[in-house]
């Protein structure tokens, strides 16, 4: 596609609840980045992609976070048993090769609110 | 490692006038560096990006920002502010080299006054 597409583009879990979030990079992109963001935030790295192999995941909050991009395209981002200090703006990014010498372009996030 | 600071959570112009946001680095090594604009309710878009080439970079919509490595800035600036460019501004820096992963600094708000 065009651009970076993300769904749902928003989500409301309770508390406990499981949710996965989709990322469509740019055909052919390479690298693939998950951030998160708080509101009245800058985007913290979650876990990077280059292909499908998951290169750097240091940005994970909790062993309740897990990501997957096995085809090397699309992506995965799940929570399990979602808390209120998930709630945030997930935000996912890709790149052309793995040295991003053009930017990162962005999708427009998946808003998730954990009540 | 590598981080960001921008000076200044929010900055308020009138319209017409300069728009200067700040953004200071620091990398252990040769920086590339980044400029985000983001919408309410939209995600990143890139305005202007340095890597290693001129220091004095144009971006879109008439920014424009300069490395300058002895003070390890880049900040951000346009001549006159239009109302449309009020909106959240994001510095980044990523390594030259080893890990590619981009390091956001917190954001600056720009509110342009009529």
């Amino acid at each position: 596609g065009a651009g970076v597409s993300q769904s749902p583009r928003y989500k409301v879990a309770k508390r406990g609840q499981d949710v996965a979030l989709r990322c469509d990079p740019i055909s052919g992109h390479v690298s693939l980045f998950w951030y998160q963001q708080a509101l009245g935030q800058g985007p913290e790295f979650l876990t990077y992609f280059q292909n499908e192999a998951q290169l750097d995941k240091s940005g994970l909050p909790s062993d309740r976070f897990f990501a997957e991009r096995p085809e090397g395209s699309v992506s995965t981002l799940k929570i399990q048993r979602t808390q209120q200090e998930d709630s945030a703006v997930y935000l996912c990014a890709s790149s052309k090769t793995g040295r991003a010498l053009h930017g990162y372009t962005f999708g427009s996030g998946t808003r998730l609110t954990v009540v | 490692a590598q981080s960001v600071t921008q000076l200044g959570s929010h900055v308020s112009v009138s319209e017409g006038a300069l728009v200067l946001l700040r953004c200071n680095y620091s990398s252990s090594v040769p920086p590339y560096l980044f400029w985000y604009v983001q919408y309410p309710n939209q995600g990143l878009q890139l305005l202007l990006k340095y890597t290693s080439a001129a220091t004095l970079v144009k971006g879109i919509n008439g920014f424009e920002a300069e490395f300058k490595k002895s003070e390890t800035s880049f900040h951000l600036t346009k001549p006159s502010a239009h109302m449309s460019d009020a909106a959240e501004y994001f510095c980044a820096v990523r390594a030259s080299g080893g890990s590619y992963i981009p390091t956001f600094g917190r954001g600056t708000s720009l509110i342009v006054h009529p």
